[in-house]
């Protein structure tokens, strides 16, 4: 199995209060993804990091931001939770290999209820 | 932008009965396919995949075809298990047009024993 580890895996927070999750690698892989799986919208990409300190918007970036200090970790925050940010999420990490890339490895997900 | 369309199900079956899930993409380039599974309460594990036009993947009796000429990756095993119910996911991957993984919505195939 692909190192990665998500932490933690289950939060209950409250509305409003930001959020931080964590997401690490024992892989070196140069892509981390930050993903929320929904019902009856499949996953969805939220960030993503290309290297360290590099990273770019996905299709439901909005209230979401993203940090990769060191390759092996990339953290996501809800700056100010919300009920519509209760889901499941999960990290994968990929690599490349002349241009194609490698398979996505997931991490088992956390599981986030905001109140 | 590029995209995935698969059959969202669910789908039911007899064990023993042969499985089709249908996947079809539209990409600019030319991208790698990918059939993911996931079980209850788990990550997405990667099932199997192909890398270009004609190439088969296939794992666990499970397999699929690259269809350049219709976009399509279809999803078929002979003879299903009971402990293959879980929800599939076809993807695409073309970092050739700065598309990371696009996921279809997934199809949850229950077998029965």
């Amino acid at each position: 199995d692909a190192g990665i580890t998500q932490s933690p895996r289950h939060k209950v927070t409250e509305t409003g209060t930001p959020v931080t999750l964590r997401c690490h690698q024992t892989e070196n892989h140069r892509y981390m993804y930050w993903y929320r799986q929904d019902p009856g919208h499949g996953l969805r990409l939220i960030h993503y990091s290309y290297g360290v300190k590099d990273t770019d918007k996905g299709e439901v970036s909005d209230g979401y931001s993203v940090s990769r200090s060191k390759t092996e970790d990339f953290l996501l925050t809800l700056e100010s939770a919300t009920s519509s940010q209760t889901s499941v999420y999960f990290c994968a990490i990929s690599e490349s290999v002349r241009r194609k890339n490698t398979e996505a490895f997931f991490g088992q997900g956390t599981r986030l209820t905001v109140v | 932008g590029n995209s995935v369309t698969q059959m969202e199900g669910p789908v039911t079956l007899s064990e023993e009965a042969f499985l089709t899930i249908n996947c079809t993409y539209t990409a600019t380039g030319y991208p790698s396919l990918f059939w993911y599974v996931q079980y209850p309460g788990e990550g997405l594990q990667l099932l199997l995949k192909a890398t270009k036009a004609d190439d088969k993947g296939s794992n666990k009796g499970f397999e699929a075809t690259y269809r350049k000429e219709t976009t399509s990756f279809h999803l078929e095993k002979g003879s299903v298990q009971v402990s293959d119910s879980a929800v599939y996911f076809c993807a695409l991957s073309d970092l050739d047009y700065g598309q990371n993984f696009v996921f279809g919505p997934g199809t949850r195939l229950s077998v029965l024993p």
